[in-house]
């Protein structure tokens, strides 16, 4: 098993420009979240999904839209990314409360 | 929603020495979570407990559900053990299906 996989790990955005981020899982989890990791503060969650077709806003969900088609892939998109979403975003999935975390991936916005 | 405190921020200490690690919690919850995130950033949880003791190797987390309080040990510490120690409950009194609170982590250096 793969586990939690994140795509890509590292990416540059200029203002304004818009991309997705990927999440699958491959442990048939019902749960999947999006966090975010800034400098100085916890990991802050923006969406999560409890099942394929449902999401729903976390602590942080402006500027972000996300979508759950298939049970094993989560997607995060930014549609007009901002300087304030440099992150690091991780995607995690739950099984009977432990949550299994992918390994990050890096943005930077210009 | 709860509100999560960890302690201390930054620890240095030298190999073998005994870590504790502190979280204090503001809600009732169900479980808490530990979390080890190495310094190439990935996350991987250490334990989830609900109530007394659990141990793993050389970790001890212990939880004190009326005080709203969890403790992280590492006994005979190495630089291996050298990570950032995160605490995480959900949000509010339940199970966490809408995710985790988590506190802003500990850093942990282990000095050979």
């Amino acid at each position: 098993n793969a586990g939690v996989t994140q795509t890509p790990k590292f990416r540059v955005l200029k203002t304004g420009q818009s991309m997705t981020l990927l999440c699958a899982q491959d442990m048939n989890h019902e749960y999947m979240y999006w966090y975010r990791q800034d400098p100085g503060m916890g990991l802050r969650l923006i969406h999560y999904s409890v099942g394929e077709g449902t999401t729903a806003k976390g602590e942080v969900p402006d500027g972000y839209n996300v979508s759950r088609l298939k049970k094993q892939n989560f997607l995060l998109g930014l549609e007009s990314a901002a300087p304030s979403q440099t992150s690091v975003y991780f995607c995690a999935s739950r099984s009977g409360g432990e949550q299994f975390f992918g390994p990050g991936t890096r943005l930077t916005v210009l | 929603k709860n509100e999560v405190e960890q302690s201390p921020q930054n620890l240095t200490a030298q190999e073998g020495e005994f870590i504790t690690i502190n979280c204090s919690y503001s809600v009732g919850i169900s479980a808490l979570h530990w979390l080890q995130q190495h310094p190439g950033g990935g996350i991987v949880s250490l334990f989830m407990l609900s109530s007394g003791k659990k141990k793993h190797g050389r970790l001890i987390a212990t939880i004190n559900i009326q005080e709203k309080h969890s403790s992280l040990h590492i006994t005979a510490s190495h630089p291996r053990d050298s990570a950032v120690y995160i605490c995480a409950v959900p949000p509010y009194s339940g199970g966490g299906a809408d995710g985790l609170t988590f506190g802003k982590g500990t850093h942990l250096i282990i000095q050979p």
